[in-house]
C-alpha cells in the first residue's frame, strides 16, 4: 500500500533561519506530489505541486520543493522563514492513475520571532 | 469567490445519535471527497465521488455513509456515532481538468457526548 512519511513531527526555528520538511513516498509508480499548508484556524491549502517536468518546483510565499525520483522523495524547503510560516505542512501524494491522495501525518512548525 | 463550504464549523452530538456534516462546492469539480482528520495525525480518506460514482475505502466502517444528490453537494452521515468518531471532518474537491490539484473546505469538528 502506499504511505507517506514526514519524518518531522515538530519543528520550532527562529525567524530567517532555513527550513527544510523532509517526505518519502513508497509507490513505484507514477505519482502526483503535493504540500500543503495549515494555518491556525484555517483550512488546507495548496502550497506547491508537482506533475512533471522540472523537479524543482516553486510555490507561494517562497517556498520550494525538489522531487528525486531515486530517493522517493519530496522536501519542502525555504530559505528564510517568517514568523507567519508558523502552521501545519502535510506532504500528500497521488497515484496519477486513480483520484485517491494520500496524505502524511504533517510537520508542525512554529517560527520564533 | 469560487469554493468549498462545510456546514456545521462545529457540531455537538450524542453517542448513539445519528448526525449529517454537508458540503457545497461552487467550482463545479466532478470530484469530491471525505477525509477524517483526528489530533496530530494525517487526514484519512473515507470516500470519494466521481461524479456518481461512489468510491468506499476499505477500512471505512459501516457507520459512515455518503450522499451526492448533485455535482454541487455532498453529505457525510454517520448512522451511530461513537467517542472514537470525534474528529475534524473535511471535504475536498478536485477536477480532472484542473491536474487535479484539491480544495478544501474549513472542515466540521465533530464532538460526541
Amino acid at each position: 500500500a502506499q504511505s507517506v512519511s514526514q519524518h518531522n513531527h515538530h519543528v520550532i526555528l527562529s525567524e530567517a533561519a532555513s527550513l527544510e520538511l523532509g517526505c518519502n513516498y513508497s509507490y513505484g509508480g507514477t505519482v502526483n506530489l503535493f504540500w500543503y499548508v495549515q494555518y491556525p484556524g484555517q483550512h488546507l491549502q495548496l502550497l506547491l505541486k508537482y506533475f512533471s517536468g522540472d523537479p524543482l518546483v516553486k510555490g507561494i510565499k517562497g517556498f520550494e520543493a525538489e522531487f528525486i525520483k531515486s530517493k522517493f522523495s519530496f522536501n519542502l524547503r525555504k530559505p528564510s522563514v517568517q514568523w507567519s510560516d508558523t502552521a501545519e505542512y502535510f506532504c500528500a501524494v497521488r497515484d496519477s492513475g486513480t483520484y485517491k491522495y494520500i496524505f502524511g501525518t504533517g510537520t508542525r512548525l512554529k517560527v520564533l520571532a | 469567490d469560487a469554493m468549498v463550504i462545510q456546514n456545521p464549523r462545529y457540531q455537538v452530538t450524542q453517542f448513539g445519535k445519528p448526525v449529517t456534516l454537508s458540503c457545497s462546492q461552487t467550482l463545479n469539480h466532478n470530484v469530491m471527497y471525505w477525509y477524517q482528520q483526528k489530533s496530530s495525525q494525517a487526514p484519512k480518506l473515507l470516500f470519494h465521488y466521481y461524479d456518481k460514482d461512489f468510491n468506499n475505502e476499505a477500512d471505512t466502517p459501516d457507520n459512515f455513509q455518503s450522499r451526492r444528490p448533485n455535482t454541487s453537494f455532498c453529505f457525510l452521515d454517520i448512522r451511530s456515532p461513537g467517542l472514537g468518531d470525534a474528529a475534524m471532518y473535511l471535504c475536498a474537491t478536485s477536477s480532472f481538468q484542473d491536474k487535479n490539484e484539491q480544495f478544501f473546505g474549513p472542515g466540521t469538528r465533530l464532538t460526541v457526548l
